[in-house]
């Protein structure tokens, strides 16, 4: 079973530039989610998606983040304008729907430097 | 809100002792657990997650932990350590109680495990 993808793996811009992240979940995991890891501190959760639905984007940036998830698969995420405090790794997560309470999978990141 | 604590940034340990991660949690209702390890320059993964039931949960990688609602605990533990387990471990927790689908990180405790 092939894993959670991302691209681009590193990317460097300058502040002021925009930036999208792509995301293509394992098959099958209705639910994705981006979160954002600032270097020392856990994971924090951007926006969840339910299939194409957004659940959760309370801590969304909604300034200068945007995510899309078009037609419940491969999702963006985009920053426009970048700031210098946006240089994190940006993870996605997916995992499987329904009554029970699943765990999430994880892809390798995409670790941005605003400079 | 909920929140998730992990009092220890670092955690040192001889290869064959037993380890012991620390992880407070505090949700309004009763809460579900999720421990994950991150290894450098790779996503987290899942190690093992509690629900319910018996309050010693077993994981991947010979890991356990143990939920103590009375102490609003679930520490990671294993018995013998090996060189292999060094890595930042992550406790997250999920508050049932409000419905909420949010996943709310520690900061994580690095796992340094000496030969």
């Amino acid at each position: 079973e092939a894993g959670v993808a991302q691209s681009p793996r590193y990317k460097i811009i300058e502040k002021r530039q925009s930036v999208a992240f792509w995301c293509n979940p394992i098959s099958g995991h209705a639910t994705l989610y981006w979160y954002q890891q600032i270097l020392g501190q856990g994971p924090k959760l951007l926006i969840q998606f339910q299939n194409n639905g957004v659940v959760d984007d309370s801590q969304l940036p909604k300034d200068r983040f945007s995510a899309e998830r078009l037609k419940g698969v491969d999702s963006t995420l985009k920053i426009q304008p970048a700031k210098l405090e946006d240089s994190a790794v940006y993870l996605c997560a997916s995992s499987f729907p329904g009554q029970g309470v699943y765990e999430q999978y994880f892809g390798p990141g995409t670790r941005l430097t605003v400079t | 809100a909920q929140s998730v604590a992990q009092p220890e940034d670092q955690v040192n340990v001889a290869e064959g002792n037993p380890l012991t991660v620390k992880c407070t949690y505090s949700v309004s209702g009763n809460p579900y657990l999720f421990w994950y390890v991150q290894y450098p320059n790779r996503g987290l993964q899942f190690l093992l997650k509690y629900i319910t039931g018996d309050n010693l949960v077993k994981g991947s990688y010979g890991f356990e932990a143990e939920f103590n609602k009375s102490q609003t605990s679930f520490h990671l533990k294993k018995p013998s350590a090996l060189v292999s387990d060094s890595a930042l471990y992550f406790c997250a927790v999920r508050d049932r109680g409000t419905g909420g689908f949010k996943t709310i990180f520690g900061a994580g405790t690095r796992l340094f495990v000496k030969a």
